[in-house]
């Protein structure tokens, strides 16, 4: 089955700490998003890449690093730059030579203890 | 700037009952407009997405429409179900995103049918 296969599912981070969240697509989709979640302040987008080698600063991206070596593969590095970490962080790809809408990960919850 | 607002917050139906969420926009120069599906602690599920050019687009028991002119869609759910809770939240990539077609999300409706 196609899609998309965000790891893990939860992870707890240190003060100080880099930690490393998985993206991986199957659906040879060119567009790579991630987003973060907060309770009452819906999703607002950290970075994105809309091709291999490329990508964009969103919104949010104080605080985060991406890499985007692979078309399948698009991961976020939280680094101790990111006061606040913890959220429900989604990744999502998208199709970008049809007019076609997104796809979404089952995120990773990400706490700081 | 797009801005995204979606009314009710909340909404508390008993089962068998027809429903309308409402999504409003600020901003009526989109792509398309998506609407999702997001179960407690998981990721989005895909519901309908209409494009700019459409009125509106069905699945199963979901309808939605969009009027652009007006900066407004609704999703409509017919014949209500326990199984429908969750959060339903719309979202559009504005054309001032450009190719990136970076969505705004509104903060979504949190839909409980009882049974």
């Amino acid at each position: 089955d196609g899609g998309i296969t965000q790891s893990p599912k939860y992870l707890f981070r240190k003060e100080g700490q880099n930690v490393t969240l998985s993206c991986e697509q199957n659906l040879n989709h060119d567009a790579m998003y991630w987003y973060r979640q907060d309770p009452g302040q819906g999703l607002r987008l950290i970075y994105y890449s809309q091709i291999v080698n490329d990508f964009q600063k969103g919104d949010i991206a104080e605080g985060y690093s991406v890499s985007r070596e692979k078309k399948e593969s698009f991961p976020l590095t939280v680094t101790s730059a990111q006061k606040n970490p913890t959220a429900f962080y989604l990744c999502a790809t998208r199709l970008t030579q049809r007019n076609y809408g997104y796809t979404f990960g089952s995120g990773t919850r990400l706490t700081v203890v | 700037k797009q801005e995204v607002t979606q009314i009710p917050a909340a909404l508390s139906v008993p089962e068998g009952e027809n429903l309308v969420l409402n999504c409003s926009f600020t901003d009526s120069a989109i792509y398309n407009l998506q609407w999702f599906r997001q179960d407690p602690g998981k990721g989005l599920t895909s519901l309908l997405l209409i494009q700019s050019s459409q009125r509106e687009q069905t699945s199963g028991r979901l309808n939605a429409s969009l009027d652009k002119s007006s900066g407004r869609s609704t999703l409509y759910i017919a014949a209500s179900q326990p199984g429908d809770s969750a959060t339903y939240l719309c979202a559009v990539p504005p054309i001032s995103s450009g190719s990136a077609r970076q969505l705004t999300f509104g903060s979504g409706t949190q839909l409980t049918v009882l049974p």
